[in-house]
């Protein structure tokens, strides 16, 4: 059991590439969630999923979108990526039993 | 949306004392409060959490309290050891889902 599977772990981009992230759970989890964790500030919310097909913002939306094309998969895409966005994200999913978040072993973004 | 304070920012004991981390939040409707322990370059991980029909809860040597009319609640560490040394984050949600995170406290134990 793989819980929630990120990729890649580590990426360095230039200014203004973009890059896509991927996150995989097989816990047929209904939520899936986006945080970047940033020293000091805790974890913030990016972008969240209630389900296939659903998307919502979170505290720290701008600069990143979100697809959920299948319950297992929540993606995070940064179309220019800018320095300010270098960070740790943790792709988190969580079901309706309430449980509490599993969280991804997160991906280091360095952006130059 | 939730705004959740969590303090001390950091906290150094001696190995055997205990430690108490304080969170507050802002909405009234949240009703689930975990409690997630981050070790160094690892992935946040759950280590209790209680909801607003009850006070306290307890896991052996941690426990969670909760005070719905002041709108806080605290960890509570006994006993510590040095493995308990790690970041400690505080979350609020008004459902199951979309929590909102304290800013955490490392905690320090000494030995």
């Amino acid at each position: 059991n793989a819980g929630v599977t990120q990729t890649p772990k580590f990426r360095v981009l230039k200014t203004g590439q973009s890059m896509t992230l991927l996150c995989a759970q097989d816990m047929n989890h209904e939520y899936m969630y986006w945080y970047r964790q940033d020293p000091g500030m805790g974890l913030r919310l990016i972008h969240y999923s209630v389900g296939e097909g659903t998307t919502a913002k979170g505290e720290v939306p701008d600069g990143y979108n979100v697809s959920r094309l299948k319950k297992q998969n929540f993606l995070l895409g940064l179309e220019s990526a800018a320095p300010s966005q270098t960070s740790v994200y943790f792709c988190a999913s969580s079901g309706r039993t309430g449980l509490g978040a599993f969280f991804g072993q997160g991906t280091r973004l360095t952006v130059v | 949306g939730e705004n959740v304070e969590q303090h001390p920012s950091t906290l150094s004991v001696q190995e055997g004392d205990s430690a108490v981390i304080k969170c507050t939040y802002s909405d009234s409707a949240s009703n689930y409060f975990p409690w997630y322990k981050q070790e160094l370059g690892k992935r946040p991980q759950l280590i209790i959490d209680i909801r607003s029909n009850v006070g306290e809860k307890k896991d052996q040597r941690i426990a969670v309290t909760l005070n719905k009319t002041a709108k806080h609640f605290s960890l509570h560490i006994t006993e510590t050891q040095p493995e308990d040394s790690a970041v400690y984050f505080c979350a609020a949600s008004p459902y199951d889902y979309k929590l909102s995170f304290g800013a955490g406290t490392t905690v320090t134990v000494r030995a």
